[in-house]
């Protein structure tokens, strides 16, 4: 069965600093890995998706992501945050491209100015 | 157009009511789906419909009741809730299960 952790349900950084959002997952085969931002009052868009091509996924608002399978990590990553990165982020699991989607817990993204 | 549409976007309803939600999309996906989405937790898989037909169900209570009208519609209808069915109720939709699920903005549920 598939599953997801994010360390930090919530993360604050300053205007332009780096930001790091942890996922780690658990996964019996090559997993189909996602992460998605949610905006107060919104529903969630997808951010990156990793399907087992290129190993550093880049989305979209400069945001990345590096798939290390001897982690079972697939960390999120953005040199410079903005005021509008403050959200609700999820990273999610699949096992294959048909199954269900689990998302982790999720992680509120403070950014101060 | 890329978007997905949910009506209403706020809904107070009592436990003996009969509501329905709504969902549209004009993309062509083949996949439609809801979620229930309790604040501060993540979306919860409810239903799965795949080519019009339903392909998952989350073990959900029947006071819940999917239909599929057609390709580009999704309804959720609501009879005897309770009040714990409080939630965001998200749908989304994929070109077929495969693919990345777009989400509409969620209809707010609030059962007195």
């Amino acid at each position: 069965a598939q599953s997801v952790t994010q360390l930090g349900s919530h993360v604050s950084v300053s205007e332009g600093a780096l930001v790091l959002l942890r996922c780690n997952y658990s996964s019996s085969v090559p997993p189909y890995l996602f992460w998605y931002v949610q905006y107060p009052n919104q529903g969630l868009q997808l951010l990156l998706k990793y399907t087992s091509a290129a190993t550093l996924v880049k989305g979209i608002n400069g945001f990345e992501a590096e798939f290390k399978k001897s982690e079972t990590s697939f960390h999120l990553t953005k040199p410079s945050a903005h005021m509008s990165d403050a959200a609700e982020y999820f990273c999610a699991v699949s096992a294959t491209s048909y199954d269900k989607v689990i998302f982790g817990p999720g992680t509120s993204l403070s950014v101060i100015p | 157009d890329t978007e997905v549409t949910q009506t209403p976007k706020h809904l107070v309803m009592g436990m003996t009511n009969k509501k329905s939600l709504k969902c549209e999309q004009h993309m062509g996906h083949r996949a439609m789906y809801w979620y229930k989405q309790k604040a501060k937790k993540p979306p919860e898989l409810m239903f799965v419909y795949s080519y019009e037909k339903l392909s998952i169900n989350e073990s959900v209570p029947s006071r819940f009741s999917p239909e599929c009208p057609n390709s580009s519609l999704l309804n959720l209808h609501l009879h005897a809730l309770q009040p714990e069915d409080s939630a965001l109720y998200l749908c989304a939709s994929s070109q077929d299960r495969a693919d990345t699920q777009y989400f509409g903005p969620g209809t707010r549920l609030t059962v007195l």
